[in-house]
């Protein structure tokens, strides 16, 4: 059964960026999508942006448009998400998700089926 | 973007008995396949979310019979018949028919 596992915590500078990965332990990205939710504290989830990484085929939440950048390694089977011009207000959980996919081209066409552990990120000066 | 609205946003449940957590969408999610784009989660106190129903009322795999799913177009239901202490945590129902994918505010589920 797949796993995604995601990096450790961070504490980044206003300003700086974060860079987090999810690798899949037991399986592949292939006919996936991965998509990245966050969840502030005490606050619900958000959707930032996904990655069909058979195509390279990426979305992005318009909210986050410019500052994040999610790619995806088929050879090590890892996502990445990069976030930049850290904020305050992007302190949060950051989760990854895999979703299998009903039409392979359309990100949303699966369902959130596993889900990573979660990175906490932590923005203060 | 598609605003999902759940009601109630708590709810404090005697085990055993049943509860129920509504799910309205601010447009249609029913896609040009015949699908319908609705989801439910459940976020056990520090866990990730796990999915419970997709397309409405399928559940997921190793997901409990207690849990069923129901609705159509914009307004959805998630009924738990008989809830155990297990299910305690917070419920969030989520749309795909259109990006970004949405969430509801989430429902918080106690036991009494």
């Amino acid at each position: 059964q797949v796993q995604l596992v995601q990096s450790g915590a961070e504490v980044k500078k206003p300003g700086s960026s974060v860079k987090v990965s999810c690798k899949a332990s037991g399986g592949t990205f292939s006919s996936h999508a991965i998509s990245w939710v966050r969840q502030a504290p005490g606050q619900g989830l958000e959707w930032m942006g996904g990655i069909i990484s058979i195509f390279g085929r990426t979305n992005y939440a318009q909210k986050f448009q410019g500052r994040v950048t999610i790619t995806a390694d088929e050879s090590t089977s890892t996502a990445y998400m990069e976030l930049s011009s850290l904020r305050s207000d992007d302190t949060a959980v950051y989760y990854c998700a895999r979703s299998i996919l009903s039409r392979y081209y359309d990100i949303l066409s699966g369902y959130y089926n596993t889900w990573g552990q979660g990175t906490r990120v932590t923005v203060s000066s | 973007d598609i605003v999902m609205t759940q009601t109630p946003l708590s709810l404090s449940v005697t085990p055993g008995q049943p509860a129920s957590i509504s799910c309205k969408s601010s447009q249609s999610l029913l896609h040009s396949d015949g699908k319908t784009s609705l989801y439910w989660f459940l976020q056990k106190p520090g866990q990730s979310p796990q999915l419970l129903i997709y397309e409405v009322s399928n559940r997921f795999s190793g997901v409990p019979d207690r849990f069923s799913g129901s609705g159509s177009g914009t307004d959805f239901t998630l009924k738990i018949s008989r809830v155990e202490a297990e299910d305690v945590g917070v419920y969030y129902c989520m749309q795909s028919i259109q990006l970004p994918p949405t969430f509801g505010q989430g429902t918080k589920v106690e036991i009494k």
